[in-house]
């Protein structure tokens, strides 16, 4: 199941511009998750937050969590082909686990 | 409603048994399967891929004999924890997709407790 609003579910960009994906939850999560799937691959962990507010860098992608620690971004800056995938959030609540509905990007060279 | 079913969700067991949990695509054919494990408070981490019809191929690091993956059918994965010890506790969470280039549905997990 999934309880994470995870948006835009599909996002067409052209090479070199900036692009926000949200993600958000009516809970409190425990721990935020980004992960990239490439098509017809498994996942590969992108970023973990933790602390509201934290905010973190790798590359030309940023997540943060909001201070409330119940959404949380994921900016790509001067987008290029290879940022091109399905990005997915996923969150630690209490006991379980749940993700987002994954965010189709697609870049334009 | 789910479309990738798991089960159990919950195991608590002796150390020395072998445990199997089963993941199954509900509503459609899955030749690929993905098996994750993810330890308190880290991301998930990808053990293996499940290919109908053939051998997993396992993530490095990860012991093949020790987590057994059967893809017998369009349908069903399962992956077995032979001889489970206590640092074989986790949260094991199966995906599926319908076609390779759409998201992953995932199973609610299976939390494994070895005593």
């Amino acid at each position: 199941s999934q309880e994470l609003e995870q948006s835009p579910q599909s996002l067409i960009v052209q090479e070199g511009k900036n692009l926000t994906i949200n993600c958000t939850s009516s809970k409190t999560l425990y721990g935020l998750y980004w992960y990239k799937q490439k098509y017809g691959e498994g996942l590969i962990f992108l970023m973990m937050l933790q602390k509201g507010g934290e905010e973190k860098s790798h590359e030309k992608i940023t997540a943060k969590l909001d201070e409330k620690k119940q959404q949380s971004s994921l900016h790509i800056t001067a987008s290029q082909p290879s940022h091109a995938g399905i990005y997915l959030c996923g969150a630690d609540m209490e006991n379980d686990m749940r993700f987002g509905a994954g965010t189709r990007l697609t870049v334009k060279p | 409603g789910a479309v990738v079913s798991q089960h159990p969700s919950r195991v608590i067991c002796k150390s020395g048994t072998s445990v199997k949990i089963e993941c199954r695509s509900l509503d459609f054919q899955a030749t690929t399967m993905f098996w994750y494990r993810q330890f308190p408070k880290q991301s998930l981490m990808l053990m293996a891929t499940s290919n109908e019809g053939s051998k997993a191929t396992y993530e490095q690091g990860v012991e093949k004999d020790k987590f057994l993956i059967n893809h017998a059918s369009l349908t069903l994965s399962t992956l077995t924890v032979t001889s489970a010890h206590p640092e074989d506790s986790s949260f094991y969470i199966c995906s599926a997709g319908r076609l390779s280039n759409q998201p992953q549905h995932f199973g609610d997990g299976t939390r494994l407790s070895i005593l």
